[in-house]
C-alpha cells in the first residue's frame, strides 16, 4: 500500500512558465516532506522541505506548500528553467523513521 | 570538501554470489541508510542505522545485511538470497535519525550476470 503518491508521472512545462508537481499522503504520523529532485544515474539532491507545523516554505525559486488537513502537498517552480528538466520525488517522515519515497514525477521544461 | 561516496559505481554479480557495496561518508554524520531504486518506482528502505554498532530493518531487508563498525562506513552485503538484486543503490546519511533531511551519495547500479 503505497503511503506516498505522486500521480503523474511525467509533466512538460514550457520554459519560464509555472511548474506544480503534487503529492498525496495516507499516513497521519508523517510530520516533515521533503523534495529531491533526481538526474539519471544519480543520487537524489535535496531541494526543500516543510514541517507539518507550517503551510508554506520558500527558497528561491522553490516554494512547497502543505495542506494537512487533504495530505496534500505540491512543489512549485517558477520560473522553469531547462536545467529543472528532472524526475522530481516527493518524501514523507515520521520521527524515527526512513523516509518513504513517491514514484517521482518526470518534469520536462521545453524552451 | 565533504560528501558521501559509493563505490564501485557498476557491479556485477553472479548467480549465488554474495556482493559488498561500499558507502562512505566524511559529513560526520551519525545516521546512514541504504535505499533501493527499481526501474519506475521510488526509493525503498533497506537498512538504516543511527549509531555506530547499531542497525535497523527498513521496509525491504530480506536477502540484504550490513555492519556499521566505525560512523564513517555502513557497507551492504547483497546475499544470494536476495533473488532479485538488479537495481540501483542509493546510500544516504543524516546528521542523526532526528534529523530529517537525508543527503544521498552517487549510488551503484548492480546487474546480474
Amino acid at each position: 500500500d503505497q503511503q506516498v503518491k505522486q500521480n503523474s508521472p511525467s509533466l512538460s512545462v514550457q520554459e519560464g512558465r509555472i511548474s506544480i508537481l503534487n503529492c498525496d499522503y495516507t499516513n497521519s504520523m508523517f510530520d516533515y516532506f521533503l523534495w529531491y529532485k533526481k538526474y539519471p544515474a544519480e543520487g537524489p539532491t535535496f531541494l526543500i522541505s516543510i514541517s507539518s507545523i507550517k503551510d508554506k516554505n520558500e527558497d528561491g525559486r522553490f516554494t512547497v506548500f502543505l495542506n494537512k488537513s487533504a495530505k496534500h502537498l505540491s512543489l512549485h517552480i517558477v520560473p522553469s528553467q531547462p536545467g529543472d528538466s528532472a524526475v522530481y520525488f516527493c518524501a514523507a517522515s515520521a520521527l524515527g523513521d526512513g523516509l518513504t519515497f513517491g514514484k517521482g514525477t518526470h518534469l520536462i521544461i521545453q524552451p | 570538501d565533504g560528501g558521501i561516496t559509493q563505490s564501485p559505481k557498476y557491479l556485477f554479480r553472479k548467480e549465488g554470489q554474495n556482493v559488498t557495496l561500499s558507502c562512505e561518508q566524511n559529513l560526520n554524520h551519525d545516521a546512514m541508510y541504504w535505499y533501493r531504486q527499481d526501474p519506475g518506482q521510488g526509493l525503498r528502505l533497506i537498512y538504516y542505522s543511527q549509531i555506530v554498532n547499531d542497525f535497523q530493518k527498513g521496509d525491504i531487508a530480506e536477502g540484504y545485511s550490513v555492519s556499521r563498525e566505525k560512523k564513517e562506513s555502513f557497507p551492504l552485503t547483497v546475499t544470494s538470497a536476495q533473488k532479485n538484486p538488479t537495481a540501483f543503490y542509493l546510500c544516504a546519511s543524516s546528521i542523526n535519525v532526528g534529523s530529517r533531511t537525508q543527503y544521498f551519495g552517487p549510488g551503484t547500479r548492480l546487474l546480474v550476470l
